[in-house]
Protein backbone atom coordinates (compact mmCIF):
# COMPACT_ATOMS: atom_id res chain seq x y z
CA UNK A 1 0.00 0.00 0.00
CA UNK A 2 0.89 3.65 -0.27
CA UNK A 3 3.41 4.78 2.33
CA UNK A 4 4.14 8.28 3.56
CA UNK A 5 7.26 8.82 5.60
CA UNK A 6 7.47 11.75 7.99
CA UNK A 7 10.65 12.74 9.77
CA UNK A 8 11.55 13.42 12.51
CA UNK A 9 8.99 11.69 14.71
CA UNK A 10 9.81 13.79 17.72
CA UNK A 11 11.61 17.07 18.30
CA UNK A 12 12.41 18.80 21.56
CA UNK A 13 14.15 22.14 21.23
CA UNK A 14 14.60 25.54 22.76
CA UNK A 15 12.42 28.53 22.07
CA UNK A 16 13.60 30.51 19.07
CA UNK A 17 14.85 27.49 17.14
CA UNK A 18 13.61 26.75 13.63
CA UNK A 19 12.50 23.20 13.00
CA UNK A 20 12.16 21.46 9.64
CA UNK A 21 9.82 18.50 9.15
CA UNK A 22 9.98 16.33 6.03
CA UNK A 23 7.16 14.45 4.38
CA UNK A 24 7.90 11.91 1.65
CA UNK A 25 5.65 9.72 -0.44
CA UNK A 26 7.68 6.55 -0.83
CA UNK A 27 5.92 4.60 -3.57
CA UNK A 28 3.67 7.07 -5.35
CA UNK A 29 3.73 10.56 -6.74
CA UNK A 30 1.92 13.31 -4.94
CA UNK A 31 1.36 16.65 -6.61
CA UNK A 32 -0.55 17.70 -3.52
CA UNK A 33 0.42 17.26 0.10
CA UNK A 34 -1.30 18.59 3.20
CA UNK A 35 -0.02 19.74 6.57
CA UNK A 36 -2.20 19.34 9.65
CA UNK A 37 -1.85 20.25 13.27
CA UNK A 38 -3.50 18.31 16.08
CA UNK A 39 -3.80 19.28 19.73
CA UNK A 40 -4.46 16.59 22.36
CA UNK A 41 -7.91 15.05 22.08
CA UNK A 42 -8.80 17.35 19.21
CA UNK A 43 -9.22 16.76 15.54
CA UNK A 44 -6.80 17.45 12.74
CA UNK A 45 -6.79 21.07 11.65
CA UNK A 46 -5.62 21.73 8.12
CA UNK A 47 -2.83 24.29 8.08
CA UNK A 48 -1.94 24.43 4.42
CA UNK A 49 -2.07 22.66 1.09
CA UNK A 50 1.30 22.11 -0.48
CA UNK A 51 1.44 22.08 -4.27
CA UNK A 52 4.46 20.79 -6.15
CA UNK A 53 6.21 23.57 -8.00
CA UNK A 54 4.02 26.39 -6.71
CA UNK A 55 3.23 28.29 -3.55
CA UNK A 56 1.37 26.65 -0.73
CA UNK A 57 -2.21 27.62 0.05
CA UNK A 58 -2.61 28.50 3.72
CA UNK A 59 -5.80 28.22 5.74
CA UNK A 60 -7.22 31.26 7.41
CA UNK A 61 -5.34 32.18 10.54
CA UNK A 62 -2.15 30.31 9.66
CA UNK A 63 0.89 32.55 9.34
CA UNK A 64 2.72 31.72 6.14
CA UNK A 65 5.90 33.43 7.35
CA UNK A 66 5.82 31.33 10.49
CA UNK A 67 5.16 28.01 8.78
CA UNK A 68 7.23 27.81 5.63
CA UNK A 69 6.28 25.12 3.16
CA UNK A 70 8.36 23.88 0.28
CA UNK A 71 7.22 21.21 -2.18
CA UNK A 72 10.18 20.88 -4.47
CA UNK A 73 9.44 17.46 -5.95
CA UNK A 74 6.59 15.06 -6.50
CA UNK A 75 7.62 13.05 -3.47
CA UNK A 76 8.80 15.59 -0.92
CA UNK A 77 7.26 18.45 1.01
CA UNK A 78 8.84 20.21 3.98
CA UNK A 79 7.35 22.31 6.75
CA UNK A 80 9.66 24.66 8.63
CA UNK A 81 8.42 26.14 11.87
CA UNK A 82 10.45 29.31 12.15
CA UNK A 83 11.51 30.77 15.49
CA UNK A 84 9.38 28.26 17.35
CA UNK A 85 7.81 29.15 20.68
CA UNK A 86 6.10 27.01 23.33
CA UNK A 87 2.67 27.72 21.83
CA UNK A 88 3.84 26.00 18.63
CA UNK A 89 4.19 22.73 20.51
CA UNK A 90 1.83 20.29 18.88
CA UNK A 91 1.49 17.14 16.81
CA UNK A 92 2.09 17.92 13.14
CA UNK A 93 0.91 15.43 10.54
CA UNK A 94 1.40 15.47 6.80
CA UNK A 95 -0.57 13.64 4.19
CA UNK A 96 -0.04 13.00 0.52
CA UNK A 97 -2.76 12.53 -2.04
CA UNK A 98 -2.15 9.99 -4.77
CA UNK A 99 -2.18 11.66 -8.14
CA UNK A 100 -3.72 8.67 -9.87
CA UNK A 101 -5.63 6.58 -7.39
CA UNK A 102 -6.95 3.49 -9.05
CA UNK A 103 -9.94 3.67 -6.79
CA UNK A 104 -10.97 6.93 -8.40
CA UNK A 105 -11.15 8.92 -5.20
CA UNK A 106 -7.52 9.86 -4.63
CA UNK A 107 -7.17 8.87 -0.99
CA UNK A 108 -4.93 10.80 1.33
CA UNK A 109 -2.24 8.80 3.06
CA UNK A 110 -0.84 10.09 6.31
CA UNK A 111 2.63 10.19 7.74
CA UNK A 112 3.24 9.05 11.31
CA UNK A 113 3.36 12.61 12.59
CA UNK A 114 5.93 14.75 14.36
CA UNK A 115 5.53 15.61 17.99
CA UNK A 116 7.11 19.04 18.48
CA UNK A 117 7.90 20.25 21.98
CA UNK A 118 9.32 23.73 22.43
CA UNK A 119 10.85 24.44 25.81
CA UNK B 1 -18.00 26.97 6.55
CA UNK B 2 -18.00 23.32 7.34
CA UNK B 3 -19.57 21.72 10.39
CA UNK B 4 -19.05 18.07 11.26
CA UNK B 5 -20.48 16.43 14.39
CA UNK B 6 -19.61 13.10 15.97
CA UNK B 7 -20.14 11.74 19.48
CA UNK B 8 -17.10 12.34 21.64
CA UNK B 9 -16.89 8.91 23.24
CA UNK B 10 -18.45 5.47 22.94
CA UNK B 11 -17.95 2.22 24.80
CA UNK B 12 -18.73 -1.24 23.47
CA UNK B 13 -18.09 -4.86 24.34
CA UNK B 14 -15.68 -7.19 22.58
CA UNK B 15 -17.51 -9.22 19.94
CA UNK B 16 -20.37 -6.76 19.69
CA UNK B 17 -21.38 -4.33 16.94
CA UNK B 18 -21.05 -0.56 17.27
CA UNK B 19 -22.31 2.26 15.05
CA UNK B 20 -20.56 5.63 15.04
CA UNK B 21 -22.62 8.45 13.57
CA UNK B 22 -21.47 11.57 11.77
CA UNK B 23 -23.55 14.49 10.62
CA UNK B 24 -22.27 17.27 8.46
CA UNK B 25 -23.24 20.60 6.97
CA UNK B 26 -21.06 21.66 4.13
CA UNK B 27 -20.95 23.18 0.70
CA UNK B 28 -19.14 21.60 -2.20
CA UNK B 29 -19.51 18.08 -0.80
CA UNK B 30 -17.32 15.67 -2.70
CA UNK B 31 -17.15 12.54 -0.58
CA UNK B 32 -16.85 11.35 2.99
CA UNK B 33 -14.01 9.38 4.54
CA UNK B 34 -13.62 7.45 7.76
CA UNK B 35 -10.20 7.15 9.37
CA UNK B 36 -8.97 5.27 12.43
CA UNK B 37 -6.39 6.89 14.67
CA UNK B 38 -4.63 5.27 17.60
CA UNK B 39 -3.19 7.59 20.22
CA UNK B 40 0.00 9.26 19.07
CA UNK B 41 -0.21 7.76 15.61
CA UNK B 42 -1.30 8.96 12.19
CA UNK B 43 -4.80 8.28 10.89
CA UNK B 44 -5.28 5.24 8.69
CA UNK B 45 -7.88 5.09 5.94
CA UNK B 46 -10.94 2.92 6.56
CA UNK B 47 -13.60 3.77 4.03
CA UNK B 48 -14.94 6.19 1.46
CA UNK B 49 -18.47 7.09 0.36
CA UNK B 50 -19.49 9.53 -2.32
CA UNK B 51 -22.86 8.07 -3.35
CA UNK B 52 -25.75 7.19 -1.08
CA UNK B 53 -25.71 3.71 0.34
CA UNK B 54 -23.61 1.20 2.17
CA UNK B 55 -20.00 0.29 1.48
CA UNK B 56 -18.79 -2.91 3.13
CA UNK B 57 -15.20 -3.79 3.77
CA UNK B 58 -14.69 -6.80 6.00
CA UNK B 59 -15.67 -5.98 9.58
CA UNK B 60 -16.18 -2.33 8.68
CA UNK B 61 -19.08 -0.80 6.79
CA UNK B 62 -19.89 2.82 6.08
CA UNK B 63 -23.18 4.38 5.07
CA UNK B 64 -23.94 7.74 3.50
CA UNK B 65 -27.11 9.76 2.99
CA UNK B 66 -26.27 12.98 1.19
CA UNK B 67 -29.77 14.41 1.48
CA UNK B 68 -29.62 14.06 5.26
CA UNK B 69 -25.96 15.03 5.63
CA UNK B 70 -25.44 11.82 7.56
CA UNK B 71 -23.00 8.95 7.64
CA UNK B 72 -22.21 6.12 9.98
CA UNK B 73 -19.38 3.69 10.44
CA UNK B 74 -20.37 0.20 11.54
CA UNK B 75 -17.84 -2.03 13.23
CA UNK B 76 -18.72 -5.71 13.66
CA UNK B 77 -17.15 -8.43 15.80
CA UNK B 78 -15.35 -5.84 17.86
CA UNK B 79 -11.82 -6.59 18.98
CA UNK B 80 -9.77 -4.95 21.71
CA UNK B 81 -7.46 -3.49 19.07
CA UNK B 82 -10.41 -1.53 17.66
CA UNK B 83 -10.11 0.82 20.63
CA UNK B 84 -9.13 4.03 18.90
CA UNK B 85 -10.42 7.38 17.71
CA UNK B 86 -12.58 7.29 14.59
CA UNK B 87 -12.52 10.39 12.45
CA UNK B 88 -15.21 11.40 10.00
CA UNK B 89 -13.81 13.62 7.26
CA UNK B 90 -15.71 15.43 4.54
CA UNK B 91 -14.03 16.25 1.28
CA UNK B 92 -15.07 19.54 -0.23
CA UNK B 93 -14.39 20.97 -3.62
CA UNK B 94 -13.09 24.46 -3.00
CA UNK B 95 -12.98 25.34 -6.67
CA UNK B 96 -9.23 25.24 -6.49
CA UNK B 97 -9.00 21.63 -5.48
CA UNK B 98 -10.29 19.18 -2.90
CA UNK B 99 -9.50 19.26 0.79
CA UNK B 100 -10.59 17.28 3.83
CA UNK B 101 -12.28 18.73 6.87
CA UNK B 102 -12.19 16.47 9.91
CA UNK B 103 -14.67 16.01 12.70
CA UNK B 104 -13.40 15.98 16.25
CA UNK B 105 -13.35 12.20 16.29
CA UNK B 106 -15.14 9.57 18.35
CA UNK B 107 -13.04 7.82 20.98
CA UNK B 108 -14.15 4.19 21.03
CA UNK B 109 -13.30 2.00 23.99
CA UNK B 110 -13.76 -1.75 23.58
CA UNK B 111 -14.15 -3.64 26.84
CA UNK B 112 -14.15 -7.33 27.72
Amino acid sequence: GAVVSQHPSRVICKSGTSVKIECRSLDFQATTMFWYRQFPKQSLMLMATSNEGSKATYEQGVEKDKFLINHASLTLSTLTVTSAHPEDSSFYICSAREDAGGQGYQPQHFGDGTRLSIL
Amino acid sequence: GQNIDQPTEMTATEGAIVQINCTYQTSGFNGLFWYQQHAGEAPTFLSYNVLDGLEEKGRFSSFLSRSKGYSYLLLKELQMKDSASYLCAVRVDTGGGNKLTFGTGTQLKVEL
